[in-house]
């Protein structure tokens, strides 16, 4: 596509429930990155993927935080037992490889947690 | 441990002002530094820094690093309402993680 997807791009849960954010990333990017931004923060790291495997998981806050991406294109982001402090913008990004020069951000999904 | 901080955290200016937007970082493994445009949702890339003192600039903005004292500015001239968003500072940190600062809210008033 011609630009990094996000879907839903509004997403309102109550608390304890699952959700799954998707990301489309531009086609032919290998790797992929997911950032949460919190009202009033800068976007933290989340998670890195390059092609299907994810590179770098260390920005995941807990096991309730899961996130793939199968076929090496879309990735989503799964949180279970969702909690009111989950409430934030998920940015997703795609590489060409060229490293963060490269970077093309989603709009992101607003989820609400309620 | 790593972080990236910028100041103003918030800044109110009329249009045609000049605004000085700074950035501080102390990383253990710096690549680059990059600042973006947020008026929405999606951070929209405007420069990456990777050379002490070399002025990169694009319309009415510039940007120069200081690799020495650790830090970076982002200048805007005769600023228009357009300009109005959140600017983020981000530092490259291997392998290809950004660490953001929380931002400066500019608000460019007719």
């Amino acid at each position: 596509g011609a630009g990094v997807s996000q879907t839903p791009s509004n997403k309102v849960t109550e608390k304890g429930k699952y959700v799954e954010l998707r990301c489309d990333p531009i086609s032919g990017h290998t790797a992929l990155y997911w950032y949460r931004q919190s009202l009033g923060q800068g976007p933290e790291f989340l998670i890195y993927f390059q092609g299907t495997g994810a590179a770098d998981d260390s920005g995941l806050p807990n096991d309730r935080f899961f996130a793939v991406r199968p076929e090496g294109s879309v990735s989503t982001l799964k949180i279970q037992r969702t909690e009111r402090g989950d409430s934030a913008v998920y940015l997703c990004a795609s590489s060409s490889g060229q490293g963060v020069y490269g970077y093309t951000f989603g709009s992101g999904t607003r989820l609400t947690v309620v | 441990e790593d972080k990236v901080v910028q100041s103003p955290l918030s800044l109110v200016v009329h249009e045609g002002d000049t605004v000085t937007l700074n950035c501080s970082y102390e990383v253990t493994n710096f690549r680059s530094l990059l600042w973006y445009k947020q008026e929405k949702k999606a951070p929209t890339f405007l420069f990456m820094l990777t050379s002490s003192g070399i002025e990169k600039k694009s319309g009415r903005l510039s940007s120069i690093l200081d690799k020495k004292e650790l830090f970076s500015i982002l200048n805007i001239t005769a600023t228009q309402t357009g300009d109005s968003a959140v600017y983020l500072c981000a530092v490259d940190e291997t392998p290809d993680k950004l660490i953001f600062g929380t931002g400066t809210r500019l608000q460019v008033f007719p």
